[in-house]
Formats: C-alpha cells, sequence, structure tokens
C-alpha cells in the first residue's frame, strides 16, 4: 500500500461547481499535512496547510480526519484558473514529507 | 521567495554519461532536498542535506550521488545516466511556517533530464 493515496482522476467540473479530492494515508503517526497545487510544467507550491479542526481559505476548505486517516480539499465556485493538479502531502516522520501522485482538475467554461 | 535556482533547466544526455544537476539557494537554509517527478508516482525523495557535508538517502537513492560542499549549493549527480532516470527533478529548501505552524517545503522551477 502506497504511504499517501490519491484519486488521479481528472475531475471535469463547470465553472462554479463545487468539487472535493480525499487523500488517504498509511503512517498514523503523521502529524503534518497540506495540500500542493503544481500548473502544467510548474513547481509545485504550497495552497494550504491542513489542521486538525480543519480550515479554510477562501473558496478552499481543508479537513483532517485522523480516525480514517484521511485529509481532503473542497474547492468552492470554481474558476478557470483552479484547474491545476493537486498534491496531497503528509509528514511521515522526522524532516520528511511524502506526496501522493496528484489529483487533476479541470475546470471548463 | 526563497531564492531557489536549479540549473541546468532542460538536458538531453545519453545512456553511460555522467550528469549534475545543481540547486543554488540564497537564503541560508539548512535543509534541501532533491526529488524526482514521474507521472502516476508523484514526487520521490532522491536525497537530503541537513548541512554542510550532512547527506541521507531517501526512497530512490540507488543511481544517484550529492554532494554540499557549501549552504547555499546541493548537487545531484547521476553518475552513469540510464533511460530510467529519465524525469523532472526538483530541489526543495525547508523551512518552519509560523503561518502553518509546520515545515514547508519550496521548490525550484525544476530540471527536466531525458537521457536517450
Amino acid at each position: 500500500r502506497k504511504e499517501v493515496e490519491q484519486d488521479p482522476g481528472p475531475f471535469n467540473v463547470p465553472e462554479g461547481a463545487t468539487v472535493a479530492f480525499n487523500c488517504t494515508y498509511s503512517n498514523s503517526a503523521s502529524q503534518s499535512f497540506f495540500w500542493y497545487r503544481q500548473d502544467c510544467r510548474k513547481e509545485p507550491k504550497l495552497l494550504m496547510s491542513v489542521y486538525s479542526s480543519g480550515n479554510e481559505d477562501g473558496r478552499f476548505t481543508a479537513q483532517l480526519n485522523r480516525a480514517s486517516q484521511y485529509i481532503s480539499l473542497l474547492i468552492r465556485d470554481s474558476k478557470l484558473s483552479d484547474s491545476a493538479t493537486y498534491l496531497c502531502v503528509v509528514e511521515v516522520y522526522g524532516n520528511k514529507l511524502v506526496f501522493g501522485a496528484g489529483t487533476i482538475l479541470r475546470v471548463k467554461s | 521567495d526563497a531564492g531557489i535556482t536549479q540549473s541546468p533547466r532542460h538536458k538531453v544526455t545519453e545512456t553511460g554519461t555522467p550528469v549534475t544537476l545543481r540547486c543554488h539557494q540564497t537564503e541560508n537554509h539548512r535543509y534541501m532536498y532533491w526529488y524526482r517527478q514521474d507521472p502516476g508516482h508523484g514526487l520521490r525523495l532522491i536525497h537530503y542535506s541537513y548541512g554542510v557535508k550532512d547527506t541521507d538517502k531517501g526512497e530512490v537513492s540507488d543511481g544517484y550521488s550529492v554532494s554540499r560542499s557549501k549552504t547555499e549549493d546541493f548537487l545531484l549527480t547521476l553518475e552513469s545516466a540510464t533511460s530510467s532516470q529519465t524525469s523532472v527533478y526538483f530541489c526543495a529548501i525547508s523551512e518552519w511556517s509560523l503561518g502553518s505552524g509546520a515545515n514547508v517545503l519550496t521548490f525550484g522551477a525544476g530540471s527536466r533530464l531525458t537521457v536517450l
């Protein structure tokens, strides 16, 4: 089993739609969780951290479920500019981060 | 801006030749990483460094070596390149983010390597 698993998609949604991605992780001792965004042929960039209580940043909401070992990302009112690959990242121990393979989102007009 | 520069950005080489990729940072970060990214695998850690001359292996270190003789430079070397090492290579630094309450990675723009 991979340490971090994501549905690769692609998720094809119309502008204005709400879309959610899930990511599961295998190490129950993991402490830090993140979502990164990667545009085509660019480097990944931090989108947001995921806190135990859940957190929101504008149209983006991240949730953590430790009991079931998954994190989620919800995007409301999708924009064309949200089209990207979203990477789930988990700190497994020390200073080491493990990346999921990514979920592709395509927002269409 | 973490001031991370990777060079070269693109390289085509032949099987069996040595290749060195350079990562340069300007902000004195202690931790530096080399990842490779391939379709279906996401980013996988090759090697990382936690200080000058202090390095350790990641999950896909076979066929790669690294060196860090100065804080600002982290070099990744493929001693004898193979076609399976065709990939996009990303360098990253780790820094504490007060907003996140955790160490977060910031990446360089990537180096696209093709081994024929």
